[in-house]
């Protein structure tokens, strides 16, 4: 298996742009994590799926942020319009379980966005 | 208080020293503990798990101490390539219902020189 692919690894664009940033798990995981990363807050969860359903939203920071998984092998998160404050490297992560002891989450090599 | 906090670093040392990390959270009820590492411009991995009675994999070690909520990291005879930082992670389990999250401290920054 290729691990957890996404796309595009890098993306500038200007602020009130649309963004969308993809996801294919490994086959077979049943979680979908998506996390933010920047020097200030570190990693923090945005939002994560089970089976496709997304189960705990709460830390997406504000309407302008939305994921989806429409099927097993893929999501997306969206950031329509982007701020410069949006910059970060946004990672997606697969685990075949909850986050238990002997779990892994396998990480994609992440995309460096950054809003000018 | 922030649910898992790490003392950033860096930490400078020699080829072949001992070095601990420690990482305190928050939350009384997690369950999962991990230790993951990130290299530099790099996704973070699975170290290993953090197991109540300690565990050890080669030169690590990793302890948990649930009474006072806190996790341990030693690395015996530090190598170059153990240059990294180090991230505490806990899954707060049924904290607010969620059973898949993990929570990531903010990293302690290793470096190993010659």
């Amino acid at each position: 298996d290729a691990g957890v692919i996404q796309s595009p690894r890098h993306e500038v664009t200007e602020m009130g742009q649309e963004v969308t940033l993809r996801c294919k798990p490994i086959s077979g995981h049943d979680y979908l994590f998506w996390y933010r990363q920047t020097m200030m807050r570190g990693l923090e969860l945005l939002i994560y799926f089970n089976n496709n359903v997304p189960i705990d939203d709460s830390g997406m920071p504000e309407d302008r942020f939305s994921a989806k998984m429409p099927n097993a092998s893929f999501s997306t998160l969206k950031i329509q319009p982007s701020e410069p404050r949006d910059s970060a490297v946004y990672f997606c992560a697969s685990s075949l379980r909850p986050q238990t002891v002997n779990t892994e989450a396998f990480f994609g090599q992440g995309t460096r966005l950054t809003v000018v | 208080r922030k649910e898992v906090e790490q003392d950033p670093g860096p930490f400078n040392v020699p080829e072949g020293a001992t070095v601990a990390f420690n990482c305190t959270y928050s939350n009384s009820a997690s369950q999962s503990f991990f230790w993951y590492r990130q290299d530099c411009r790099k996704e973070p991995k699975l170290l290993m798990s953090v197991y109540s009675s300690g565990n050890e994999d080669g030169r690590f070690t990793a302890q948990l101490n649930r009474a006072s909520q806190y996790i341990s990291l030693l690395i015996r005879d530090s190598k170059l390539s153990d240059s990294a930082t180090y991230l505490c992670v806990v899954n707060p389990s049924n904290y607010g219902g969620s059973q898949g999250n993990l929570i990531f401290g903010k990293g302690t920054k290793l470096s190993v020189k010659p």
